[in-house]
């Protein structure tokens, strides 16, 4: 089946750094990924949907400047947290669609800000 | 866009069958219905998605009534490790890339000894 691969699964930052999490389609071609933020005990909220070669879609109240969306190829896409701060931290879930399997999730990133 | 509305959480115990009902009252005609499963601190996992009648595979079965607002996810004989939250979503293809985008909260199974 379908695989999504996450990278890395956890990081720890200081406040002000900035962190890359990639995401790949492992076996498939992806022509959409979507990025979530997910905190302690709630749901999955998007916060944008990234198309191979063109800008990504940013969910309402989502800075596109602090959360930059790269999707330069059709099995990669990277989410950089810039200048993170404590309030960022969070895990970060990423998930691969084509045209003939359901959406599938890589295992996500647990990011903690210092 | 179609929400969801599921119970926040169902306990459970081992060897009994669970069934999570999901409700989705303005689901559109090319709507599927898929539900994953969430255990802490991992991605959502895909385990079925159907659009009308039911549909069974190695791990579950769905069942849709024919008016295909609700949905009910059925897992046989339940075990300690099918503990975790429960996601129905509803999109607009079967590649999901629609508008399947929106998470509700959820259902939280808590199976026990």
């Amino acid at each position: 089946g379908a695989v999504v691969s996450q990278h890395p699964s956890w990081v720890i930052c200081k406040s002000g750094t900035s962190v890359k999490i990639e995401c790949r389609s492992l076996d498939f071609q992806a022509t959409t990924m979507f990025w979530y933020r997910q905190f302690p005990k709630q749901s999955l909220m998007l916060m944008a949907t990234s198309n191979e070669g063109s800008k990504a879609t940013y969910e309402q109240g989502v800075e596109k400047d602090k959360f930059l969306i790269n999707h330069a190829s059709l099995t990669l896409s990277t989410l950089t947290v810039t200048s993170a701060h404590p309030e960022d931290s969070s895990f970060y879930i990423c998930s691969a669609s084509n045209r003939n399997s359901p959406l599938h999730f890589g295992n996500g990133t647990r990011l903690t800000v210092t | 866009l179609a929400k969801t509305t599921q119970p926040i959480s169902m306990d459970s115990y081992e060897g009994q069958e669970v069934n999570i009902t999901c409700s989705h009252n303005n689901i559109a005609t090319n709507d599927y219905i898929t539900w994953y499963q969430q255990f802490p601190s991992q991605g959502p996992r895909f385990i079925i998605q159907g659009y009308k009648t039911k549909v069974t595979n190695e791990v579950a079965s769905l069942f849709i009534p024919a008016d295909r607002k609700s949905s009910t996810l059925s897992l046989p004989r339940v075990s300690l490790s099918d503990t975790a939250v429960y996601y129905c979503l509803v999109g607009d293809s079967y590649n999901n890339a629609g508008n399947m985008l929106t998470f509700g909260g959820g259902t939280r199974l808590m199976v026990k000894p």
